[in-house]
């Protein structure tokens, strides 16, 4: 596609519920990053992929977060038991390779509210 | 210490003046460095980036990036009031991987 699509692009959800949100990379781009955003407040690394190599996940706030990529496509960023802290923008990502002077681009984010 | 540091703001600038942000970063083994604009409500987007060291200029924007100093900064020439929203200054470390970014720059272009 032209450029990286998020789905959906807001979510409601009850606390404790669980959330899947989606990310679509721009075609060719073998890097893939998930940040958060809170309100007013800067981007957070969330996790990255590489190709076919392990993820770094060091940025996951807790084991209620997990992600997953199959190959060089789409990516699933899943919150199990919302909290309310949770509200926030995720913003996926992607870069052409993991080279130095690759760049990022964004995709419009998924609003997440957790009542 | 913050990864990468950035003033708030707001920075508030007459129209047709020029803006100056500012960015400092802690990890000395740093590659590269990103500019991004993002607008309340909305993604970042790429102005410009840079690894080597001096400046590098892209219409009325200008990156200058000072590796001794753990300095680089984003000169905006002729401001404009659309050019008002938030710059976030991101760094790529050592690693080549993530990038991290500053909690950005709000700039205010009054007309």
């Amino acid at each position: 596609g032209a450029g990286v699509s998020q789905s959906p692009s807001n979510k409601v959800t009850e606390k404790g519920k669980d959330v899947e949100l989606r990310c679509d990379p721009i075609s060719g781009h073998t890097a893939l990053y998930w940040y958060r955003q809170r309100l007013g407040q800067g981007l957070e690394f969330l996790i990255y992929f590489q190709g076919n190599s392990a993820p770094d996940k060091s940025g996951l706030p807790s084991d209620r977060f997990s992600a997953e990529r199959t190959g060089e496509s789409v990516s699933t960023l899943t919150i199990q038991r919302t909290q309310q802290e949770d509200s926030a923008v995720y913003l996926c990502a992607s870069s052409l390779n993991a080279n130095y002077n690759s760049p990022l681009h964004f995709g419009n984010g998924t609003r997440l509210t957790v009542t | 210490q913050k990864e990468v540091e950035q003033n708030s703001g707001p920075l508030s600038v007459p129209e047709g003046a020029i803006a100056s942000l500012n960015c400092t970063y802690s990890d000395r083994g740093s590659q590269s460095f990103f500019w991004y604009r993002q607008y309340s409500g909305k993604s970042p987007e790429l102005i410009m980036f840079i690894y080597s060291n001096g400046d590098k200029e892209d219409g009325r924007f200008t990156a200058q990036l000072n590796k001794a100093s753990q300095y680089v900064s984003l000169l905006i020439r002729d401001s404009q009031p659309s050019d008002s929203a938030t710059y976030l200054c991101a760094v790529r470390n050592t690693g080549f991987q993530k990038l991290v970014f500053g909690t950005g720059t709000r700039l205010l272009v009054s007309p």
